[in-house]
């Protein structure tokens, strides 16, 4: 593994059913964050990690959730998936939450349909 | 609230000199970053500006004015690979990113 990977790369899902988002990365960086990105619109934050065991709610959290059981990993889940989840997911990881620059995954492209 | 604003799209020549501009309004400042992201793939770090001045690294360049909370980003001796959007993002006072929707960069030959 280089940087950050994503999995899967992309994914057709039906209305409520569960999915999870896979992350992982290995440069040791403390923070994590999950974004989606949405055609006009900036990317914006779901949830984020500042480190191992903690994580806090972004500005669009709502039917998702988080976990950080290790520094490399960081997983996210749509418990009952929505049409208005599709869109495509970064992953990105930073040495801490200061003012150190965000490596980002290569994205996972989620439709619900 | 917060927003940051960018035009959405721009349009310059092969070795010509472009300026892509960003306001910005958000609950606390601790830098400002520039990401380039080209059509289906991730965005990637261009620079990061903290304090008020100009950032010179290659043909990029990046400016920030805390005071009038205005950033731009200049390219130089544009090339097709440059074609691309560029991302604005501010680190508020809780350390966490807030995003332009991006400006849209065409190359024409």
């Amino acid at each position: 593994i280089a940087g950050i990977t994503q999995a899967p790369t992309s994914q057709i899902l039906a209305a409520g059913r569960r999915m999870t988002l896979r992350c992982t990365q290995d440069m040791r960086h403390n923070a994590m964050y999950w974004y989606r990105q949405d055609l006009g619109l900036g990317l914006r934050l779901i949830h984020y990690s500042n480190t191992a065991g903690t994580t806090g709610k972004g500005e669009v959290p709502d039917g998702y959730s988080v976990s950080r059981a290790n520094t490399d990993d960081f997983p996210l889940t749509l418990a009952s998936a929505v049409p208005s989840q599709t869109s495509v997911y970064f992953c990105a990881s930073s040495a801490d939450e200061g003012g150190n620059e965000q490596f980002f995954g290569p994205g996972t492209r989620l439709t619900v349909l | 609230g917060q927003n940051i604003d960018q035009p959405t799209e721009m349009t310059a020549t092969e070795g010509a000199i472009v300026q892509i501009n960003c306001t910005y309004q958000t609950s606390g400042f601790n830098g400002l970053f520039w990401y380039q992201q080209h059509a289906g793939e991730a965005p990637t770090f261009l620079s990061y500006n903290v304090l008020d001045g100009l950032e010179e690294k290659g043909r990029f360049s990046s400016f920030l004015s805390r005071s009038k909370g205005y950033s731009y980003l200049l390219l130089k001796e544009l090339q097709m690979k440059d074609s691309a959007s560029y991302l604005c993002a501010v680190l508020d006072s809780n350390y966490q990113l807030i995003w332009g929707a991006g400006t849209k960069l065409i190359i024409k030959p």
